[in-house]
């Protein structure tokens, strides 16, 4: 119950178009979702998160859509560019405890 | 404002042998937290320290430990090295017990032969 699960585990996107990647949660205790972006040789950095009481948040070309029912959360990349390329990683904590919850990962990347 | 630093950068070290890292948060955090990341298994909690104290503890065997300083500085120790211990550990700090954001430091490769 305490998994999140990501997918795809890789993604190839042409310069331009749309990435997406999912997420799934089992957890209901869950209120914070945040999504890290990690560049090689470097930690991870946070992209930008979500609290359960909007479905969408939007920050420049990155949007998370949410879905309370569902379980779900997602990231979208608008006009995917080759500086995108790195691996993306979701995660899930409640407030009670502090730990966030990984999912495994997603290498995207952006053909020029 | 300095980000989290950590401690050496790359360490390569043999079966059996000992090995402690280091982790300076960004000044005023007060929180730090510890994660293994491999390939296969992506990012691994292994403990949080908040004020000298460890909050939350992962899943692994007590081979790994940890400290946190009164200024806020972490190590973490790993006895008796193992080759699966070879990965990258990443050290995370956050302002307070409240706060969601975690900022990490590059991170310490760690390579066991």
């Amino acid at each position: 119950q305490q998994q999140v699960k990501q997918s795809p585990q890789s993604l190839i996107v042409q310069k331009g178009g749309i990435s997406i990647i999912n997420c799934a949660y089992e957890n209901t205790a869950f209120d914070y979702f945040p999504w890290y972006q990690q560049f090689p040789g470097k930690g991870p950095a946070l992209l930008i998160a979500i609290r359960p009481d909007v479905s969408e948040k939007k920050e420049g070309r990155f949007t998370i859509s949410f879905n309370k029912s569902a379980k779900q959360f997602s990231l979208h990349i608008m006009d995917s560019q080759p500086g995108d390329s790195a691996t993306y990683f979701c995660a899930a904590s409640n407030r009670g405890n502090y730990q966030l919850i990984w999912g495994a990962g997603t290498k995207l990347i952006i053909k020029p | 404002k300095a980000g989290v630093t950590q401690t050496p950068r790359y360490l390569i070290k043999t079966r059996g042998q000992q090995v402690t890292l280091s982790c300076s948060p960004i000044s005023g955090h007060r929180s730090v937290s510890w994660y293994q990341q491999t390939p296969g298994q992506g990012l691994q909690f292994l403990f949080e320290y908040f004020s000298e104290t460890q909050r939350n503890k992962g899943n692994f065997p007590g081979r790994f430990s940890g400290r946190q300083f009164s200024n806020s500085r972490s190590e973490m120790n790993v006895s008796t090295l193992e080759l699966g211990d070879s990965a990258l550990y990443l050290c995370a700090s956050t302002l307070t017990s409240g706060e969601d954001t975690q900022y990490f430091g590059p991170g310490t490769r760690l390579t066991v032969l």
